[in-house]
C-alpha cells in the first residue's frame, strides 16, 4: 500500500530536549515536504526536498532542521524545542507528474507538545 | 509564488451542489491548481487537479477560466461526510518546491 508514515504520532516533551520526527514514504517520490498546522493559520511549509541531498527552506524554517540522505526518508529535527513549536506536523511526498504538477500524499500527522 | 484566497467558511445542506472558488491572481504559466480535502486531525487528501478548462473525476469537478486567475471546485450532491476543510494550492515543479497553502474553506454540510 502506498503511504507516508510518521513517527511518533504523539509526543510531549520539554523545552530544549532535542527530538526527531521521522517520515518515510514507499512510493519512490523525489519530492518531500514538512508542514506545521496551527489553529487559524492553516498549513505552513517548514522545509522541502526536491531530491536526495537537496533541501530548502519553506515559509517557517526557524528552529527546525532536515536531512535527505535517502530518497524514502525525510526526518524533521528540532535541536532545542520551544513551546511555540507546539503544533500538528505533517510530512508529504509527491512524484513529478507530467507537466510538472504536484500530487502530494500526506502522512497521518504528529501532534507535538513542548512544555 | 502564487497566493490563493478562498472563503473562510461555507454552509450547505445534504444533496446540494457546492461550489468553492479560489482566487489566484498571480498564477504562473507553468502552475497547476490542486485541491485537497482535510478532516480534523488527519492529513490533507488530494481531490482533483487541473491546468485549464474543466476536469472531472469521481468525486468532484474543477472549473478553470481561460485567464486562470481563479478556479472553482464543484462537489455534486454533498453528504454529511463531505464536511471538511478544502484547500486550493497553486504550484509546479518548474516553479520550485516552495508551496503555500491558503487558509482553506471550512465546509459544513447540514442534514
Amino acid at each position: 500500500e502506498a503511504q507516508v508514515t510518521q513517527n511518533p504520532r504523539y509526543l510531549i516533551t520539554v523545552t530544549g530536549k532535542k527530538l526527531t520526527v521521522t517520515c518515510s514514504q514507499n512510493m519512490n517520490h523525489e519530492y518531500m515536504s514538512w508542514y506545521r498546522q496551527d489553529p487559524g493559520l492553516g498549513l505552513r511549509q517548514i522545509y522541502y526536498s526536491m531530491n536526495v541531498e537537496v533541501t530548502d527552506k519553506g515559509d517557517v524554517p526557524e528552529g527546525y532542521k532536515v536531512s535527505r540522505k535517502e530518497k524514502r526518508n525525510f526526518p524533521l529535527i528540532l535541536e532545542s524545542p520551544s513551546p511555540n513549536q507546539t503544533s500538528l506536523y505533517f510530512c508529504a511526498s509527491s512524484d513529478r507528474l507530467a507537466g510538472g504538477a504536484y500530487e502530494q500524499y500526506f502522512g497521518p500527522g504528529t501532534r507535538l507538545t513542548v512544555t | 509564488l502564487a497566493k490563493t484566497t478562498q472563503p473562510i467558511s461555507m454552509d450547505s445542506y445534504e444533496g446540494q451542489e457546492v461550489n468553492i472558488t479560489c482566487s489566484h491572481n498571480n498564477i504562473a504559466t507553468n502552475d497547476y491548481i490542486t485541491w485537497y480535502q482535510q478532516f480534523p486531525s488527519q492529513g490533507p487528501r488530494f481531490i482533483i487537479q487541473g491546468y485549464k478548462t474543466k476536469v472531472t473525476n469521481e468525486v468532484a469537478s474543477l472549473f478553470i477560466p481561460a485567464d486562470r486567475k481563479s478556479s472553482t471546485l464543484s462537489l455534486p450532491r454533498v453528504s454529511l461526510s463531505d464536511t471538511a476543510v478544502y484547500y486550493c494550492l497553486v504550484g509546479s515543479y518548474n516553479q520550485g518546491g516552495k508551496l503555500i497553502f491558503g487558509q482553506g474553506t471550512e465546509l459544513s454540510v447540514k442534514p
